[in-house]
């Protein structure tokens, strides 16, 4: 399984756009990354996927260099709401399932 | 649409008790099922897969065992509770065989004393 690391913590103000990094070198051709959000005392909860490239979508946007040893997680315009800890995840694909490992996150604290 | 049910939200056990955590999912055939634990301020541990009926892999050896007697239902076990087994306990379900995105239930606060 590809290991992944990622900032412990963020702060960022209410309004600015905030970029989280993760870096998974150990990528395999056909991993998928995944971001997931979770608040306290909830189940994390899927943000958004990609291969390579960009990924957008109405929450966040995924961006993946062509190496895939690294992405990034972009939040526009963070809001009190968004303070949560993040995920990044690279699974892989066995057979029928898919086992991933969730790191410890980056806890990203918006400030007003 | 699909939904995953977790019960019961909190638990409260003393130390040497059994335990029986349950999750159902409704709305889709075959699922994946995954039991995670996260202990306070920490990232996920995965604890079972299973991608079928009867079908468990342990990722980590414990006190805790899991089993899946229908085809959308995964029970998480325990004979004795340890004071270490206390967290918060997710149960997640996937598409078999599809991509890796993985749904999660609300979740049981599990404290042992």
């Amino acid at each position: 399984l590809a290991k992944t690391t990622q900032p412990i913590s963020m702060d960022s103000y209410e309004g600015q756009e905030v970029n989280i990094t993760c870096s998974h070198n150990n990528i395999a051709t056909n991993d998928y990354i995944t971001w997931y959000q979770q608040f306290p005392s909830q189940g994390p909860r899927f943000i958004i996927q990609g291969y390579k490239t960009k990924v957008t979508n109405e929450v966040a946007s995924l961006f993946i260099p062509a190496d895939r040893k690294s992405s990034t997680l972009s939040l526009p315009r963070v809001s009190l709401s968004d303070t949560a800890v993040y995920y990044c995840l690279v699974g892989a694909h066995s057979g029928g399932y898919q086992k991933v490992t969730f790191g410890t996150g980056t806890k990203l604290q918006v400030i007003p | 649409s699909q939904t995953i049910h977790q019960w019961p939200a909190t638990l409260v056990q003393p130390v040497g008790s059994p335990l029986s955590l349950e999750c159902t999912v409704e709305g889709t055939s075959n699922p994946n099922l995954y039991w995670y634990r996260q202990a306070a301020g920490r990232g996920l541990q995965l604890l079972f897969y299973s991608v079928g009926i009867g079908q468990i892999s342990s990722e980590v050896p414990q006190n805790l065992s899991a089993s899946r007697p229908q085809d959308r239902q995964f029970i998480l076990s325990s004979k004795k509770l340890l004071l270490s087994d206390s967290g918060f306990y997710l149960c997640a379900w996937s598409v078999y065989g599809g991509g890796d995105t993985q749904y999660f239930g609300p979740g049981t606060r599990l404290t042992v004393l």
